[in-house]
């Protein structure tokens, strides 16, 4: 159990389209969901905390504009990277936890987006 | 704030050869601690975990310490193989509820045959 998806694995794009990305724990209700973005060679960036029914909480330096984080379910969270540049290419992972278990994260498979 | 720290790679090392990568950490409470793995192309798999001081992780034949003395959680195999080749990331959790988490930047193992 706990297995969390990610759609699409891969994205192109041109720049200024917007793009949506789904996140969802397919086994198990996720209170709680996190954005991660990691550059190449690098390691994971916490972007935003994203809540069942409230506004995400990102992290400093993350613009809430342009990447738009929505979580309607228990077990869906979508990130909208808006008017993407190639500047945002990168691999974006998310994570859930289970509600009730506090310290466990289970992780998507990741998305790669290139913006040509 | 908490962070991690974990040694820098690339590490490369042949078929059956002993294992260590270095990770310290930082917090203000009692942090669980957790090892993941990322293969080529894929996301994060979680390794091995321990919750408290003197718990050993195990998993695959990796194992890793909860040294609270030594602010410390070194991963470990006795014999590497080729799959195992990857990239290995230590992380904590510090705060009880859905906290995310915090990384170290990632080593880097290549193992050849």
């Amino acid at each position: 159990g706990a297995v969390v998806s990610q759609h699409p694995s891969r994205v192109i794009c041109k720049s200024g389209t917007s793009v949506k990305i789904e996140c969802r724990s397919l086994d198990f209700q996720a209170t709680t969901m996190f954005w991660y973005r990691q550059f190449p060679k690098q390691s994971l960036m916490l972007m935003a905390t994203s809540n069942e029914g409230s506004k995400a909480t990102y992290e400093q330096g993350v613009e809430k504009d342009k990447f738009l984080i929505n979580h309607a379910s228990l077990t869906l969270s979508t990130l909208t990277v808006t008017s993407a540049h190639p500047e945002d290419s990168s691999f974006y992972i998310c994570s859930a936890t289970r509600t009730g278990i506090s310290y466990e994260q289970y992780f998507g498979p990741g998305t790669r987006l290139t913006v040509t | 704030g908490d962070s991690v720290t974990q040694m820098e790679g690339p590490v490369t090392l042949s078929e059956e050869a002993f294992l260590t990568i270095n990770c310290t950490y930082t917090a203000t409470g009692y942090p669980s601690l957790f090892w993941y793995v990322q293969y080529p192309g894929e996301g994060l798999q979680l390794l091995l975990k321990a919750t408290k001081a003197d718990d050993k992780g195990s998993n695959k034949g990796f194992e890793a310490t909860y040294r609270k003395e030594t602010t410390s959680f070194h991963l470990e195999k006795g014999s590497v193989q080729v799959s195992d080749s990857a990239v290995y990331f230590c992380a904590l959790s510090d705060l009880p509820g859905n906290t995310p988490l915090v990384f170290g930047k990632g080593t880097r193992l290549s193992v050849i045959a």
